[in-house]
């Protein structure tokens, strides 16, 4: 099972960009790298996904290395809104090319006015 | 569609009653997903189904736990008999799955159900 590796908490201010990384060493090669965002008393919702270089969509952007070991999620100019816990995920690389979605810990942000 | 529909929203029980959850999933999607949340451990998988039939069953706690697919458009968790440390917020999610699995599609999650065993 590929596992991922992030911070537990970071703080930010409004307006600032704030970059979330995540490890994942043994990511397989099908694996997607996808992140959630979860809000209190919500269910996770997708934010952004990707296999390799850059990806980007209207409200964040996802760099991945070319080794794919690690992704960095990028939220520019935070909102005290943003306020959540975001989800770095990884298929697991079963072989069938049947995956599960797993979660880690996550990394909850709080963004100060 | 009006996303994934969990009910009920709050339920709360006595120890050793029989608990029933309920999940309508996003019509057409072939994958369904069960969860739980707690604060001590996060996020689990507890089972998933693929087209109806359960796929991995491996997150489920106990034999106290079941789930059920009966078709597409609806699944059930069954706790029987509840204990206090079920309690929980548990998320039904359902995807669509592309060609290459289901670790590169997007999952939707329902509101959750709150559930309290006293």
């Amino acid at each position: 099972l590929a596992k991922t590796t992030q911070p537990i908490s970071m703080d930010s201010y409004e307006g600032q960009e704030v970059n979330i990384t995540c490890s994942h060493n043994n990511i397989a090669t099908n694996d997607y790298i996808t992140w959630y965002q979860q809000f209190p008393s919500q269910g996770p919702r997708f934010i952004i996904q990707g296999y390799k270089t850059k990806v980007t969509n209207e409200v964040a952007s996802l760099f991945i290395p070319a080794d794919r070991k690690s992704s960095t999620l990028s939220l520019p100019r935070v909102s005290l809104s943003d306020t959540a816990v975001y989800y770095c995920l990884v298929g697991d690389g079963a072989n069938s090319g049947y995956s599960t979605l797993t979660f880690g810990k996550g990394t909850m942000l709080l963004v100060s006015p | 569609d009006a996303g994934v529909i969990q009910s009920p929203r709050h339920e709360v029980t006595e120890m050793g009653q029989e608990v029933t959850l309920r999940c309508k999933p996003i019509s057409g999607h072939d994958y369904l997903f069960w969860y739980r949340q707690t604060m001590m451990r996060g996020l689990e998988l507890l089972i998933y189904f693929n087209n109806n039939v359960p796929i991995d069953d491996s997150g489920m706690p106990e034999d106290r736990f079941s789930a059920k697919m009966p078709n597409a458009s609806f699944s059930t968790l069954k706790i029987q008999p509840s204990e206090p440390r079920d309690s929980a917020v548990y998320f039904c999610a359902s995807s669509l799955a592309s060609g290459q699995g289901i670790s590169n599609t997007e999952a939707f999650f329902g509101q959750g159900t709150r559930l309290t065993v006293v």
